[in-house]
């Protein structure tokens, strides 16, 4: 069975402060996918990112860094320089059936970051 | 715009009376699922659908049933056997992830939050 734990329930920041969203999964599979959403007050998730597992490369793409190391099982997300606009939930999700027509994720409880001025 | 539409955002049920949630896509995606989400528990998927006339059952269907008549709709109706309906739902859409540029990512709509009284 697959298994996504985000032990972070809430996290709380300083404007331009750095913070890291920790992800750690568990599954059977050689070959899987994760992914980052995030969840505004307005309720829809927006996608911000999947890994493969095969490629171990970290990713940064503006303020947002994603850190995959399949050694420890985890896929933590940073945000450098945050600002109240990333205030949100924010779910680490893990699937392995990426290539069929539908996608199963399994989700994260998900961590409530809040960013104050 | 292109996106999926859920209605109503808002939502109250007496006990023993069914509700449907309608989610609508105009994404041209093949895949469409339905997801519960509680507080502290993140998002657990109830049913999806692959393509036209077809779905299948999540973690958590029981109380729950859906139907696929066009590609664009996937209602879905929260039964009186539905002991504890009282969540946030969230439809979300997937193209296969096979398709030049696409990420296997899932589209989500805004939700609707069913409450019991």
């Amino acid at each position: 069975a697959q298994k996504v734990t985000q032990a972070q329930t809430e996290i709380s920041v300083v404007e331009k402060e750095d913070v890291t969203l920790d992800c750690v999964y568990e599954t059977r599979d050689t070959t899987y996918y994760l992914f980052w959403y995030k969840q505004p007050p307005s309720g829809e998730l927006v996608f911000l990112i999947r890994r493969n597992s095969f490629d171990e490369q970290n990713e940064i793409s503006g303020r947002y860094s994603w850190n995959f190391q399949k050694s420890t099982s985890s896929f933590n997300f940073t945000i450098t320089a945050s600002q109240v606009v990333d205030s949100a939930v924010y779910f680490c999700a893990l699937s392995d059936h990426l290539l069929t027509s539908g996608s199963r994720l399994t989700f994260g409880e998900g961590t409530q970051l809040t960013v104050n001025p | 715009d292109g996106g999926i539409t859920q209605s109503p955002k808002y939502l109250f049920r007496k006990e023993g009376q069914n509700v449907t949630l309608s989610c609508e896509q105009n994404l041209n995606h093949d895949a469409m699922y339905w997801y519960r989400q509680d507080p502290g528990q993140g998002l657990r998927l109830i049913y999806y659908s692959q393509i036209v006339n077809d779905f299948q059952k999540g973690d958590i269907a029981e109380g729950y049933s859906v139907s696929r008549e066009k590609k664009e709709s996937f209602p879905l109706t929260v039964t009186s056997a539905q002991k504890n309906p009282t969540a946030f739902y969230l439809c979300a859409s997937s193209t296969p992830s096979g398709l030049a540029g696409s990420t296997g990512e899932l589209f989500f709509g805004e939700g609707s939050r069913l409450t019991v009284l």
